[in-house]
């Protein structure tokens, strides 16, 4: 079955920088874009963008362009968004999700992973 | 990009009673391509209806989706107890991939 599991909760100061991890299982990796989404506490979803797992391009939605990076590991079926220069604005629980072109929607999500900025 | 507006905020409703949300597009999304999902506290949020209308894999008949163009509905037929949650729907018509900001459904 498809799953996707995150990397657990981070803590970090303004300024630092923080990598979530997350791991596909289930199904083919490069078959299938992987976005990011998040929600800062008590608000909705915001999609950040997706990258396309087969040729490790990304696109970003704007305004998350610059410090926000996301990247693959095929060998391990994983893929990770970087978040640098961190503002206590970030945070939010970060989702990834795969994407499915045939349908299109976002089929399967990550369990989400916390990342709390605070000095 | 598109703005979508979902409505109400909230809907307080009883198990057994008939849920409506809304979705509106500040612009058509062609191809009808819009999706709606369910958010459970510390759970993976869950996709019920994709292409506006065909439910997902797995998600009981009492879930339906209609809508085009700019005006998009979910409709629960008979509210569970498990129904009770936050749904959002989003668009894949232009990029960015646009949320709406949520509906709560609760118990009454």
């Amino acid at each position: 079955q498809v799953q996707l599991v995150q990397s657990g909760s981070e803590l970090k100061k303004p300024g630092a920088s923080v990598k979530v991890s997350c791991k596909a299982s289930g199904y083919t990796f490069t078959s299938h874009a992987m976005n990011w989404v998040r929600q800062a506490p008590g608000q909705g979803l915001e999609w950040l963008g997706l990258i396309n797992t087969n040729t490790g391009n990304p696109t970003y939605a704007q305004g998350f362009t610059g410090r926000f990076v996301f990247s693959l590991d095929t060998s391990v079926s994983t893929a990770y968004l970087q978040i640098s220069s961190l503002k206590t604005e970030d945070t939010a629980v970060y989702y990834c999700a795969r994407f499915d072109g045939a349908l299109p929607a976002l089929d399967y999500w990550g369990q989400g992973t916390l990342v709390s900025v605070s000095s | 990009e598109i703005v979508l507006t979902q409505s109400p905020g909230t809907l307080s409703l009883s198990p057994g009673e008939r849920a409506t949300l809304s979705c509106r597009a500040s612009q058509s999304v062609s191809g009808s391509n819009l999706a709606w999902y369910q958010q459970k506290p510390g759970q993976a949020s869950r996709l019920l209806i994709y292409g506006a209308s065909s439910r997902a894999t797995g998600i009981p008949d009492r879930f339906s989706g209609s809508g085009s163009g700019t005006d998009f509905t979910l409709t629960i037929s008979r509210l569970e107890p498990e129904d009770f949650a936050v749904y959002y729907c989003q668009q894949f018509g232009s990029s960015p991939w646009t949320f709406g900001q949520g509906t709560k459904v609760e118990i009454k």
